[in-house]
């Protein structure tokens, strides 16, 4: 298993455009979350999956923003009618919970989003 | 989440330990304390995690208080490639991870 991986690495798209993001969790990794992190910042909770369910968004993720993990396996994040405001570096990470004993997470290296 | 507390910045000389501090004076009894570090450009990385008892794993050591209302992470002997910014995380399993500001630890030869 080659760990979490992210497609693409970097994007750069006009304002007003619609991306879509893509996540590879490591292969049975029940839990995929997605983050976003600015310059100097630490990464911000958007969302995550417990399998294909989407148990909690972040009020950062806007009606612009919409994800999906359908099957529980990759996951895609789209951002719609994007905004300058939107660029930043959109992280995934992935972690096998077993229940109740902590569970460590694995990052991918991320999708750098740049709106002009 | 319980929130947590870190200092902004450390500086470490190379070679000595590198004790990063975090308080979680909010903590419940089911969250658990992550360490994740960040080097520049890349993913988060994950350091260790623990509950009650102190831990120790090829990276790092992790101790908590008591009380459990703060912990200490300790690299016993921090290289330059050390230098990151350091996040601690106290997380119920049942929840998402919500990450702070970090601290920026600095490596200097």
């Amino acid at each position: 298993d080659t760990g979490v991986s992210q497609d693409p690495r970097h994007k750069i798209t006009k304002r007003g455009q619609n991306v879509t993001f893509r996540c590879d969790p490591i292969s049975e990794h029940n839990r995929l979350y997605w983050y976003r992190q600015t310059l100097g910042q630490g990464p911000e909770f958007l969302t995550y999956f417990q399998n294909e369910a989407q148990l909690e968004k972040s009020r950062l993720l806007s009606d612009r923003f919409s994800a999906e993990r359908p099957k529980g396996s990759f996951s895609t994040l789209e951002i719609q009618r994007t905004e300058q405001g939107d660029s930043a570096m959109y992280l995934c990470a992935s972690s096998f919970d077993p229940g109740g004993v902590g569970a460590e997470a694995f990052f991918g290296q991320g999708t750098r989003l740049t709106v002009v | 989440d319980a929130k947590t507390t870190q200092p902004t910045s450390m500086d470490c000389a190379e070679g000595r330990a590198a004790n990063l501090p975090c308080n979680h004076s909010t903590i419940s009894g089911n969250e658990y304390v992550y360490w994740y570090r960040q080097i520049h450009s890349q993913g988060p990385q994950y350091i260790i995690h623990g509950l009650k008892n102190n831990e120790t794993n090829e990276m790092a050591s992790l101790i908590i208080t008591e009380d459990r209302k703060s912990s200490t992470l300790i690299l016993p002997h921090a290289t330059l490639r050390d230098t990151a910014v350091y996040y601690c995380i106290a997380q119920d399993n049942n929840n998402d991870m919500r990450f702070g500001a970090g601290t920026r630890l600095t490596v200097k030869p």
